[in-house]
């Protein structure tokens, strides 16, 4: 039963280097999303996926792009690194009756 | 497009004190409405939802909230806070069941003994 499992917890990258935050969840949710958190400017949405195959852009998708890879999954990937991308990450999944988040990726770009 | 506002951004309050966080939404049709509770951390945890029916809706931890539709408003309550309370709270809101939530910017709570 673990909801949603965000990889890495934390990661330390240099400008212009990229990754992918990973996102799992096990219950069966169609829609997917991930969120920046960043101090007072609550949560903010990247990008979401209301179903498998597809993925729309929310309020600050520059710099990630986002891949459904099946059900289950749904990654955020920073092409190219930027110091303004510094923030902890959050993956979320819901259903009719709820969300559910992820512990979240805190990650630095120097 | 909805946004949420949340008025204060930190209160502080002595222990047993009650607590009242402001949360207004602009957006005219048929909303779901949530708190969500941040400890130093953590990861959100859902406090309470309103989704239809009793505007007072109770949540866990002793917290409520009303949602009080003409003012567009779904304010956070609880009569007498614990230390335990130090946290930040974001009110959410969205259309529809499993469309994004839109989130406030957050009140930080610092409850002192």
């Amino acid at each position: 039963n673990a909801g949603v499992t965000q990889t890495p917890k934390f990661q330390v990258l240099k400008t212009g280097q990229s990754m992918t935050l990973q996102c799992a969840q096990d219950m069966n949710h169609n829609s997917m999303y991930w969120y920046r958190q960043d101090p007072g400017m609550g949560l903010r949405l990247i990008y979401y996926s209301a179903s498998e195959g597809t993925t729309d852009k929310g309020e600050v998708p520059n710099g990630y792009n986002v891949s459904r890879l099946n059900k289950r999954e749904f990654s955020l990937r920073l092409e190219s690194a930027a110091p303004s991308q510094t923030s902890v990450y959050f993956c979320a999944s819901s259903s009719e009756g709820g969300y559910t988040f992820g512990s979240g990726t805190r990650l630095t770009v120097v | 497009a909805q946004s949420v506002s949340q008025h204060n951004h930190h209160v502080i309050l002595s222990e047993a004190a009650s607590l009242e966080l402001g949360c207004n939404y602009s957006y005219g049709g048929t909303v779901n409405l949530f708190w969500y509770v941040q400890y130093p951390g953590q990861h959100l945890q859902l406090l309470l939802k309103y989704f239809s029916g009793d505007p007072l809706v109770k949540g866990i931890k002793g917290f409520e909230a009303e949602f009080i539709k003409s003012k567009f408003s779904f304010n956070l309550r609880k009569p007498s806070v614990q230390w335990s309370d130090t946290a930040e709270y974001f009110c959410a809101v969205n259309i529809r069941g499993n469309t994004p939530l839109v989130f406030g910017k957050g009140t930080r709570l610092s409850v002192i003994a």
